[in-house]
């Protein structure tokens, strides 16, 4: 079965400073999407960004940006000028091979310190 | 009015009881889906429908039946649990199983006493 590692549980990080999440997976496809999600306390689980495996370029999405290393089976998302709006569970998830259902790591709880 | 509702927000059960776990989407999707959320552990996908008709099936006790009338509507049936079957249920749909990008509700938060 394909696993996601998010390495690390809990990480802290000062109002407006940047913050990088990590995430490994591993899969035998070649073509395939990858998500981080986000999960702030008791409200609904939305999308923050989304890269899909055969582009070379890393996807953003205003402070949000990914180093994908498909090579290395690596997707981490950078988080700039963090706000007290970004503590939230962050959630890695690559489409599993051979389907688009998504295997989501067990998340990372963020904390933004004013 | 968000996109995707669940009801309840919370429910405790008894491990004799039956109860419903109710999710509607407003967004025009295909597909839905539930999700077993547990502390530190990964989203657990369980029931798949795609266009009404159930395309996956992740090896979930029979104690849990879900239902499809028709593409806005999901329950999740609940029968007998275990408390090993607290944890938050997630629906989400998606426009279609081919983009992985899928819109949640706020989860159902199940106690099993």
């Amino acid at each position: 079965a394909q696993t996601v590692t998010q390495s690390q549980p809990e990480m802290s990080v000062q109002e407006a400073e940047t913050v990088t999440l990590s995430c490994t997976y591993d899969t035998s496809e070649s073509d395939y999407y990858l998500f981080w999600y986000k999960q702030p306390p008791s409200r609904q689980m939305i999308l923050v960004i989304r890269q899909e495996a055969y582009k070379q370029q890393n996807a953003t999405e205003n402070r949000f940006s990914v180093n994908f290393q498909k090579a290395a089976k690596s997707f981490s998302l950078k988080i700039s000028d963090s706000q007290l709006g970004d503590a939230a569970m962050y959630f890695c998830a690559p489409t599993q091979g051979g389907s688009e259902k998504l295997v989501f790591g067990k998340g990372m709880k963020l904390t933004v310190n004013p | 009015e968000t996109g995707v509702t669940q009801t309840p927000r919370h429910l405790v059960m008894g491990m004799t009881n039956k109860k419903s776990l109710k999710c509607e989407q407003h967004l025009g999707h295909n597909a839905m889906y539930w999700y077993k959320q547990s502390a530190k552990k990964p989203l657990e996908l369980m029931f798949v429908y795609s266009l009404e008709e159930r395309v996956e099936n992740n090896s979930v006790p029979s104690r849990f039946s879900p239902e499809c009338p028709n593409s806005s509507h999901l329950f999740l049936h609940l029968h007998t649990l275990q408390p090993e079957d607290s944890a938050l249920y997630l629906c989400a749909s998606s426009q279609d199983m081919s983009t992985g990008e899928l819109f949640f509700g706020e989860g159902s938060r199940l106690t099993v006493l």
